[in-house]
């Protein structure tokens, strides 16, 4: 059955802090993975990651795929309580269907 | 260019009424898909419809049906709704002959069976 874990469920930090997102899956046929920021709202796309090692960025937000250990790490450095949010990691098979992995929810603390 | 749209935005049912939520999309995407989302749970998918005039049966299909009306519209139906079914609701989007695999959200419908 297709899996998709994240930790840690939840997070709890300072401003400044940096953190790292994990991210590891057990999908047959893997075609891409996605990460993407929930506020109180939609999910809004963060980062689609296809090769393993090559790290996308995007300002203070970078993530990179390991497609041999299958995992993924989404990294934020210098938090700002902006970051708050639930962080959803999602594979994508071959057939197009995204599996969702539970969440991590970080909280930001001034 | 309003993207995906949801309604209602919040409803709260009794156990055994029924209701149908509506998504729309105006990005011509062929592939839409109905997602539920429970504390701890992620997003779980319930249907899917790759291509107008086809639906298919996700992770969580029980106590729902869906009706791809057209290509922007897809609607989900619950008969007999049940608490179980309290959740948030998400409609998304996407075409699967680009490149990227983004599915672009609606926002929600807040749904509470008592």
């Amino acid at each position: 059955e297709d899996k998709v874990v994240q930790s840690p469920l939840s997070l709890v930090v300072h401003e400044g802090d940096t953190v790292t997102l994990n991210c590891s899956y057990e999908v047959t046929n893997f075609r891409s993975l996605l990460w993407y920021k929930q506020e109180k709202k939609a999910p809004t796309f963060l980062f689609m990651l296809t090769s393993s090692g090559i790290e996308k960025k995007s300002g203070r937000l970078s993530s990179i795929l390991d497609k041999k250990e299958l995992f993924s790490i989404l990294n934020i450095t210098a938090t700002q309580t902006g970051d708050s949010a639930i962080y959803l990691c999602a594979v994508v098979n071959q057939g197009g269907k995204l599996i969702f992995g539970q969440g991590t929810e970080l909280s930001v603390k001034p | 260019n309003a993207g995906v749209t949801q309604t209602p935005k919040f409803q709260v049912l009794k156990t055994g009424q029924s209701m149908t939520l509506q998504c729309a999309q105006d990005m011509n995407h062929n592939s839409m898909y109905w997602y539920r989302q429970d504390p701890g749970m992620g997003l779980r998918l319930i249907y899917y419809s790759a291509s107008e005039g086809t639906t298919d049966k996700g992770e969580v299909p029980n106590g729902y049906n869906v009706s791809r009306l057209n290509k922007r519209e897809f609607s989900l139906r619950l008969e007999s709704a049940a608490p179980s079914q309290t959740s948030v609701y998400f409609c998304a989007s996407n075409d699967r002959q680009q490149p990227t695999d983004t599915q672009y959200f609606g926002p929600g419908t807040r749904l509470t069976v008592l």
